[in-house]
């Protein structure tokens, strides 16, 4: 498998205009996790997913966020508009707990957001 | 909501001696705690898991321990290399006991370098 995939890997915008970041989990996995991680607050939990439906969206900061999963193999997570604090790595993951006894998270390269 | 402290940002040491990291949490003791290994300009990958009724597990030259009396674990690295530099984060399952929540709350990490 070649492991979760995001895109871009690198995306620069000025505020105000829309943000789509992708992830593509490992297959077989049946929870999906969105972080963000910046110096001042580290790595944190946005929403997550359990068979595509989001289970705690508590950590998305304000209504400008969302994030959907229409399907197994596909999750995006949307700002609009965007604004210079949202600039972050912005990291999807995968897990499949009832499978795996150590219930590690697979994470993905990340997203690097700069907003202008 | 569950706080998480790694002693220190940063942690250099001598190629070959022992790097020992702390990672204290305050409220309740979670199900288990993970630890993962972060490189620059890369997402984290998992390391150990350690279960709220064990004291100590080994994985080559790492060894975590978790002591729930004092809210605290501890993560070894023997014979450590240059390699082994990287970030290292805490990460903690929110639920009480039993099998875990699935969803996991991070420390922001400490940076360790190992110094030939």
């Amino acid at each position: 498998d070649a492991g979760v995939i995001q895109s871009p890997r690198h995306e620069v915008t000025e505020m105000g205009q829309e943000v789509t970041l992708r992830c593509k989990p490992i297959s077989g996995h049946d929870y999906l996790f969105w972080y963000r991680q910046t110096m001042m607050r580290g790595l944190e939990l946005l929403i997550y997913f359990n068979n595509n439906v989001p289970i705690d969206d508590s950590g998305m900061p304000e209504d400008r966020f969302s994030a959907k999963m229409p399907n197994a193999s596909f999750s995006t997570l949307k700002i609009q508009p965007s604004e210079p604090r949202d600039s972050a790595v912005y990291f999807c993951a995968s897990s499949d707990p009832l499978a795996d006894s150590y219930n590690e998270q697979f994470f993905g390269p990340g997203t690097r957001l700069t907003v202008l | 909501s569950q706080k998480i402290e790694q002693n220190s940002e940063a942690l250099n040491i001598q190629e070959g001696k022992t790097a020992t990291l702390t990672c204290n949490y305050t409220n309740y003791s979670p199900a288990y705690l993970q630890w993962y290994r972060q490189d620059p300009g890369r997402g984290p990958v998992f390391l150990l898991l350690i279960r709220e009724n064990e004291k100590e597990k080994r994985k080559e030259r790492l060894k975590v321990t978790f002591d729930t009396t004092l809210k605290q674990s501890l993560f070894h690295i023997t014979a450590s290399q240059p390699a082994d530099s990287a970030t290292y984060l805490c990460a903690l399952d929110y639920a009480y006991s039993g099998a875990g929540s699935y969803q996991l709350t991070f420390g922001k990490g400490t940076k360790l370098s190992v110094i030939p």
